[in-house]
């Protein structure tokens, strides 16, 4: 079955870029997706990257995928202490009935001051 | 401005006990899910809906039933509760097959003695 993989905690100084990796399984992907928990709340949709692409920016946010390698990575550019959350990324597995999605074990971002 | 709604936020139950975890959601979404997410695992899917009507079983559905009599409505039964089955669980839906935006609730804790 699908596998995704990510390290499990990032800490970064405030203004700094964040750099969260993962690694996935399932070559048939049509879209990798990025979603964000914020402490005691449910997961929200952050970006999401279509597979014919190598590269998506969306304000300080970008996101690059290595097909070759099924390696997709988060930037988060100028960090801030509200970027402190779990970063999940997850993959989407098509089935005949439904898009189901496959996430990661997610990355806890530190952010200090 | 609702989204999805989860009922209880938390439950303590004992072992063999049987409990109910509602999920309600106001966006006509035609598909619905239920995840459990663990410390270290990620979220992994137990059971969705791709209708009223109907219910398909994901990666981990030992142990659990689920209803969808109504479109807006998808349940989450326990009917005799294991320690292994404490979790937060999340329930999400979606408005297309191929549509990896999920909407999450904010999660019901659940601990089972």
């Amino acid at each position: 079955g699908e596998d995704v993989e990510q390290s499990l905690f990032l800490s970064v100084r405030e203004g700094d870029s964040s750099v969260i990796n993962c690694t996935y399984t399932d070559s048939s992907s049509t879209y990798l997706y990025w979603y964000k928990q914020e402490p005691g709340a449910g997961l929200q949709l952050l970006t999401y990257i279509f597979s014919n692409m190598d590269m998506k920016q969306d304000q300080r946010l970008t996101v690059l995928l290595n097909k070759k390698d099924k390696h997709l990575s988060l930037r988060i550019a100028d960090t801030q202490t509200g970027d402190s959350a779990i970063y999940f990324c997850a993959e989407s597995e098509n089935t005949g009935t439904a898009s189901k999605l496959t996430f990661g074990t997610g990355t806890r971002l530190q952010v200090t001051l | 401005n609702a989204g999805v709604t989860q009922t209880p936020k938390f439950r303590v139950l004992k072992t063999g006990q049987s409990m109910t975890l509602l999920c309600a959601q106001d966006m006509n979404h035609e598909y619905m899910y239920w995840y459990r997410q663990d410390p270290g695992m990620g979220l992994r899917l137990i059971h969705y809906s791709v209708g009223e009507g109907t219910t398909a079983k994901g990666e981990v559905p030992d142990g659990y039933n689920v209803s969808r009599l109504k479109k807006q409505n998808f349940l989450l039964g326990l009917e005799s509760a294991a320690p292994s089955q404490t979790s937060v669980y999340f329930c999400a839906s979606s408005y297309s097959r191929l549509a990896g935006e999920l909407f999450f609730g904010e999660g019901s804790r659940l601990t089972v003695l």
